[in-house]
């Protein structure tokens, strides 16, 4: 199984321009969620979907932030513009809806996406 | 105060100690996972509990509904084992995931 597959890994812009990152969760994982981790700090959480539902997006900074969830599958999120302090690494996790006696790590993170913001 | 505290934040120990991280929770959930970030890496789940044990090599993991309590312990511990460990909890009433600080690990050869 190949897991969640997030890309880029690493993206390099200047502040103002815009970016995006995807995210492909594993297959039959109805619950996708978008964190920001700041150096040293813990995930931060910006939006979570039920299926193709955004269910919390609470903490996304919608100025600036989009996401979506075409088809309760894969998921992109977007900043237009960039600012300075957008540099962070942007986690894209999913998970079973509260299988929590299926016995596996039903919560799955990407790799990362590494944002720096020059 | 936060809804789930861990402690202690940083804890180094010598190699082969065996090694436990609290975590405390006040609301009410429906599962409690416990995850690891070693320097400049990924998060990895360890483990998700809604009741008693669970057990993965050398990493245990127990949880307490009554108390709202949850502790992870690492046996023989190793310096491989240097990360910070998460403790998240999924909220009963709207299923939010809830993070802890993290408790940064340091094993010493």
């Amino acid at each position: 199984e190949a897991g969640v597959v997030q890309s880029p890994r690493y993206k390099i812009i200047e502040k103002k321009q815009p970016v995006a990152f995807w995210c492909n969760p594993i297959s039959g994982h109805n619950t996708l969620y978008w964190y920001r981790q700041n150096l040293g700090q813990g995930p931060e959480l910006l939006i979570r979907y039920e299926n193709e539902e955004a269910v919390d997006d609470s903490q996304l900074p919608k100025d600036r932030f989009s996401a979506e969830r075409l088809k309760g599958v894969d998921s992109t999120l977007k900043i237009q513009p960039a600012e300075l302090g957008d540099s962070a690494v942007y986690l894209c996790a999913s998970s079973f809806y509260l299988a929590v006696d299926s016995g596996a790590n039903v919560l799955t993170f990407g790799a990362g996406s590494r944002l720096t913001v020059l | 105060k936060n809804e789930v505290e861990q402690s202690p934040q940083n804890l180094t120990a010598q190699e082969g100690e065996f090694i436990t991280i609290n975590c405390s929770y006040s609301v009410g959930i429906s599962a409690l996972h416990w995850l690891q970030q070693h320097p400049g890496g990924g998060i990895v789940s360890l483990f998700m509990l809604s009741s008693g044990k669970k057990k993965h090599g050398r990493l245990i993991a127990t949880i307490n509904i009554q108390e709202k309590h949850s502790s992870l312990h690492i046996t023989a511990s190793h310096p491989r084992d240097s990360a910070v460990y998460i403790c998240a909890v999924h909220k009963n009433s709207n299923y939010q995931l809830i993070w802890g600080a993290g408790t940064k690990l340091i094993i010493k050869p």
